[in-house]
């Protein structure tokens, strides 16, 4: 298995704030890094594939970067929609998701 | 539009086996590429990749829990099924189904989107 890791593991922001989240995965990925928000109630959004193209839809202010083991996302501008919790996956073997990012409001 | 929707029990006793169905709408498991998963959120704790299958019937299982878990699929029904023996109450999830989405991007890239709301199963006596 590859393993995830994420850091932080949660993160106190506010609105307007640039935030950014780490992923490193245990062995080389090369670019086949996926990230995810979840917020409760709610189906899993998609927003970044091979790990920094912007799924369709997904605001500009996200962006994702990294190749081999890190890799970050970026939200450049917080807005009150985007305190969530965001994961990574790896999508290099069998899947394998990071342990979540929790993104609150401070 | 492409949505899927998960069903099963809600309770389960400890030692019975769950059984989960997905049924989905928006393209076919018979489609070169496409595979549906199943992915867990225990109440507080992080997503977990449970099994993925894809269109010419391969299969993959996470491999902590491979020894409890089948996936199989009702092409015509439109339907995939996971079963999971033996459920404890850590097993207590919100379980998934998500499509497994592939782009060809300098190598083949894929991903989980959509999902469906998920379904809470509680493992209780």
């Amino acid at each position: 298995d590859i393993q995830m890791t994420q850091s932080p593991s949660s993160l106190s922001a506010s609105v307007g704030d640039r935030v950014t989240i780490t992923c490193r995965a245990s062995q080389s990925i090369s670019r086949y890094l996926n990230w995810y928000q979840l917020k409760p109630g709610k189906a899993p959004k998609f927003l970044i594939y091979a790990a920094s193209t912007l799924q369709s839809g997904v605001p500009s202010r996200f962006s994702g970067s990294g190749s081999g083991t890190d890799f970050t996302l970026t939200i450049s501008s917080l807005q009150p929609e985007d305190f969530a919790t965001y994961y990574c996956q790896q999508s290099y073997s069998t899947p394998t998701f990071g342990q979540g990012t929790r993104l609150e409001i401070k | 539009q492409i949505t899927l929707k998960e069903s099963g029990p809600t309770l389960v006793k400890p030692t019975q086996t769950l059984t989960l169905t997905c049924t989905f709408s928006g393209f076919s498991l018979s489609t070169n590429g496409v595979g549906v998963g199943w992915i867990r959120q225990p109440p507080g704790k992080a997503l977990e990749w449970l099994a993925l299958i894809y269109w010419d019937d391969d299969k993959r299982y996470s491999p902590s829990l491979k020894s409890r878990l089948t996936i199989t699929k009702d092409t015509s029904k439109n339907q995939v099924v996971l079963t999971m023996t033996n459920m404890d109450p850590v097993d207590t999830a919100t379980y998934y189904c998500a499509h497994r989405a592939i782009q060809d991007y300098g190598g083949i890239q894929n991903w989980f989107d959509p999902w469906g709301q998920g379904t809470l199963v509680t493992v209780s006596s």
